[in-house]
């Protein structure tokens, strides 16, 4: 059952705040995130691990909290840049042994100037 | 420079015609996958290949087929059995093997293929 992503689009003025949800129906061990702009392949951001660490590097930051299984993606101060889909990832503790992750339908974030 | 090359980027083929798509990676990866794309539907897990010579069906593996018979190619078939096989093709790679901390994927550009 893939994730379930939340809001669906959004549109924001550059310079404000996003935050997309990653919701799943299993425990899971790790999140990822991932970009992808328009017909081109999605780059990876960050991998969020068991344990509910917070990760970041620059203005892109992100939660993970195993127990609501749930990882929400921040960003801040948002660039023209930032426009694309985002997806989370989720490998569930059900599937370890099995190097797969099962993906979100998406949040489209477009940036106006 | 490493990576991985996915080939043709479109690929046009007529209905009931088998299509082969290549997917190959010089990152000394263990594990790769292919994802179909449509639109509003995210990535969806075709099929993944943890170690050559061994594969295991995703969640939409009906009409298409794979081999993985070295570490650097893992080529996806569509065959006339897929009923809507239009979309955009992903594949991906990733160290796999049990490593779970940075088991990022990285994926190539993509092939669209449709079926006229």
């Amino acid at each position: 059952q893939q994730p379930v992503q939340s809001p669906q689009a959004v549109i924001l003025r550059e310079g404000e705040d996003a935050v997309i949800n990653c919701s799943s129906s299993k425990a899971l061990y790790s999140v990822h995130w991932y970009r992808q702009k328009h017909g081109e392949a999605p780059v990876f951001l960050m991998i969020l691990l068991k344990g509910g660490e917070q990760k970041g590097h620059d203005k892109i930051s992100a939660s993970f909290n195993e127990k609501k299984q749930q990882s929400s993606l921040y960003l801040t101060a948002s660039q023209l840049s930032y426009s694309g889909t985002y997806f989370c990832g989720t490998d569930s503790i059900s599937n370890f042994g099995n190097e797969k992750l099962t993906f979100g339908t998406g949040t489209r974030l477009t940036i106006i100037p | 420079d490493g990576g991985i090359t996915q080939s043709p980027k479109y690929l046009f083929r007529k209905e009931g015609q088998n299509v082969t798509l290549s997917c190959e990676q010089n990152l000394n990866h263990d594990a790769m996958y292919w994802y179909r794309q449509d639109p509003g539907q995210g990535l969806r897990l075709i099929y993944y290949s943890q170690i050559v010579n061994d594969f295991q069906k995703g969640d939409i593996a009906e009409g298409y087929s794979v081999s993985r018979e070295k570490k650097e190619s893992f080529p996806l078939t569509v065959t006339s059995a897929q009923k809507n096989p239009t979309a955009f093709y992903l594949c991906a790679s990733s160290i796999g093997a049990g490593v779970k901390v940075n088991n990022e994927q990285f994926f190539g550009p993509g092939t669209r293929l449709t079926v006229l």
